[in-house]
């Protein structure tokens, strides 16, 4: 399934900006989830929702601050990040007890 | 505690030779249990998944995975490799009935390389 979109697909910021990611899915599922993949990590799970409501916050920085306005839309909005930010965002969906599917990520670098 | 083992960062493969990706969990609940493929800068792809029946299970692009309980491992196959396979493999395990919170534990992921 190719149902999950995500914008922009690239994006280079200063420490200093404010910038948001967007997701949106229009498969009908309720659960909408953020990941973060660094080089040579594993995936990092930082934010899920269910039905809007955010059902986790794996220890996640503040500067980073997820908005979930309904079932189908997904942000993330970013401010005075660190260089150590850089990395392929990545969201997904799902029925909520089930399979995600993911979008294409957004690569995200930080001066 | 829960997680899941790839034991193999980085695999090379010749073409049309057959490939077996090994991945271990450690999950205190009955598992669901995927894998995903990504290609270099996008997002993940479900190759196959396992949810319960047959512990042998056919996915897309001609890969197959077998859940063996008692050795607490979901193996990915393919019988003959393509050039395109070359991607990274990311082996993952949820919770299944009471026990699925919706959250997946993801593998460090494997590197396959494919030689012509």
């Amino acid at each position: 399934e190719t149902g999950v979109t995500q914008t922009p697909r690239h994006l280079v910021m200063g420490m200093t900006n404010k910038k948001s990611l967007k997701c949106e899915q229009h498969l009908g599922h309720n659960a909408m989830y953020w990941y973060k993949q660094s080089a040579k990590k594993p995936l990092e799970l930082m934010f899920v929702y269910n039905f809007k409501e955010q059902t986790e916050n794996n220890s996640v920085p503040s500067r980073f601050s997820p908005e979930c306005p309904n079932s189908s839309h997904l942000f993330l909005h970013l401010h005075t990040l660190q260089p150590e930010d850089s990395a392929l965002y990545l969201c997904a969906s799902s029925p909520g007890t089930d399979t995600q599917y993911f979008g294409p990520g957004t690569r995200l670098t930080v001066l | 505690a829960q997680s899941v083992t790839q034991p193999d960062i980085h695999i090379t493969v010749s073409e049309g030779a057959s490939l077996e990706l090994r991945c271990n969990y450690s999950y205190g609940a009955t598992p669901y249990l995927f894998w995903y493929v990504q290609s270099p800068g996008q997002g993940l792809q479900l190759l196959l998944k396992y949810f319960s029946g047959d512990t042998l299970v056919q996915g897309i692009k001609g890969f197959e995975a077998e859940f063996k309980r008692s050795q607490s491992s979901f193996n990915l196959r393919k019988p003959s490799v393509h050039w395109s396979d070359a991607a990274e493999y990311f082996c993952a395990v949820g919770g299944a009935g009471s026990s699925n919170t919706g959250k997946l534990i993801f593998g460090q992921g494997t590197t396959l390389q494919v030689k012509p």
